[in-house]
């Protein structure tokens, strides 16, 4: 199957401090990619649409000045946690579908953890 | 929206048995139904997926089965094996749009 890499598989960070999540599409160009949340044993909540070339679609709830994304080129997409604070540990996953059939292919995923 | 549910949360098997997970969906117009593994500390893998113009995928110990009529599909896994523990993920989402809307999830024991 088509390849995702996520860049940092994990980091640890000082409340108050910005994080930035790497997304890239390894054999396969993504004008779209998607960047989920996943809390402890619970499922996949979507955040936000990256559409490259323009801006990124948020999910309801969601706080684009929290979570800033930006798709900079046809293989990467970034999720930038701004301010960072506790409660925005998790565990951050981003996802690319191909663009004939349409599968969603994840990446390794992002434990943020803040202190 | 889409809403889709699956059962059971939690299910726990000995080696060699079968294992059967359960999802119904909610919005008829969804036509793409796709299950996902995740391993502790890792990222959902697809591992099967099926199109409304079947009604049964196999891949080796693997299957899905669809009904359109009912709503619901499910994942088969016969002889299970102990690295097949994990957490099972259902999904659905109408190929004309791009948001995929995923069931609660499933953990998967197997136990030796």
């Amino acid at each position: 199957g088509a390849v995702v890499s996520q860049h940092p598989s994990w980091v640890i960070c000082k409340s108050g401090t910005s994080v930035k999540i790497e997304c890239r599409s390894l054999d396969f160009q993504a004008t779209t990619m998607f960047w989920y949340r996943q809390f402890p044993k619970q499922s996949l909540m979507l955040m936000a649409t990256s559409n490259e070339g323009s801006k990124a679609t948020y999910e309801q709830g969601v706080e684009k000045d929290k979570f800033l994304i930006n798709h900079a080129s046809l293989t990467l997409s970034t999720l930038t946690v701004t301010s960072a604070h506790p409660e925005d540990s998790s565990f951050y996953i981003c996802s690319a579908p191909t663009g004939g059939s349409g599968e969603l292919f994840f990446g390794e995923g992002s434990r943020l953890t803040v202190l | 929206g889409e809403n889709v549910e699956q059962h059971p949360s939690t299910l726990s098997v000995q080696e060699g048995d079968s294992a059967v997970i359960k999802c119904t969906y909610s919005d008829s117009a969804s036509n793409y139904f796709p299950w996902y593994k995740q391993e502790l500390g890792k990222g959902p893998q697809l591992i099967i997926d099926i199109r409304s113009n079947v009604g049964e995928k196999k891949d080796q110990r693997i299957a899905v089965t669809l009904n359109k009529t009912a709503k619901h599909f499910s994942l088969h896994i016969t002889e299970t094996q102990p690295e097949d523990s994990a957490v099972y993920f259902c999904a659905a989402k109408n190929t004309g749009f791009q948001k995929l809307v995923f069931g609660t999830g499933t953990r998967l024991l197997v136990s030796p």
